[in-house]
């Protein structure tokens, strides 16, 4: 069976500080990844998505970036964090034009 | 452009009462639809989905959702609400051949003994 996994769990991190999260996919391969943000009271922000290694799509502009260095592995990261990044991490993954899996998530508080 | 609209941030119902929470859809196309669940602190778990096979969906926990394409809507209901239903419920949308999800703001819902 396919097994999703985001690391760390919690983060609290200074403004301006880097940023790396990460989340791997076990059980499947080729799958597309996703990275979505979750604001306190709001919606999950797709941030962006990949169909492959070295394939990274953007769906808004913002502080952060995110890269796929191998195939199951999916990597979000900042140079310096603003205190807008705080927010709910999730990573997500798929086989097919159908459902979304998503892992447990990073909480990002930045001070 | 694609759309989900959840009417209600918040619900709150007795246990054992029914339990509706609306989602609202617009798509240029049949579009499938998905309803999550998420606990505190956790990742969104799938509660159901519709991929265009029957309209009225079973999911897990008892809960099931209509597709009512005349309406846009495909609202959750559960018969009988359980504490351990507590959760938010997000309402999400991807049109056929995509596999990108464009998620509601999310319903919260609260159950009191």
């Amino acid at each position: 069976s396919q097994t999703i996994h985001q690391w760390p769990a919690t983060l609290v991190q200074p403004v301006g500080s880097p940023l790396s999260l990460e989340c791997t996919v076990e059980g499947t391969s080729n799958p597309n990844l996703y990275w979505y943000r979750q604001a306190a009271g709001r919606g999950l922000q797709l941030l962006f998505y990949s169909v492959g290694i070295g394939q990274i799509s953007s769906e808004v502009p913002q502080n952060l970036s995110a890269s796929r260095p191998q195939d199951r592995q999916f990597i979000l990261s900042s140079k310096k964090l603003l205190l807008s990044d705080s927010g709910f991490y999730l990573c997500a993954w798929t086989m097919s034009t159908d459902t979304q899996y998503f892992g447990p998530g990073t909480r990002l508080t930045v001070l | 452009a694609q759309s989900v609209t959840q009417l209600g941030s918040h619900v709150s119902v007795s246990e054992g009462a029914l339990v509706l929470l609306r989602c609202n859809y617009s798509s240029s196309v049949p579009p499938y639809l998905f309803w999550y669940v998420q606990y505190p602190n956790q990742g969104l778990q799938l509660l159901l989905k519709y991929t265009s096979a029957a309209t009225l969906v079973k999911g897990i926990n008892g809960f099931e959702a209509e597709f009512k394409k005349s309406e846009t809507s495909f609202h959750l209901t559960k018969p009988s609400a359980h504490m351990s239903d507590a959760a938010e419920y997000f309402c999400a949308v991807s049109e056929r051949n995509t596999d990108k999800l464009i998620f509601g703001t999310g319903t919260r819902l609260q159950v009191f003994p």
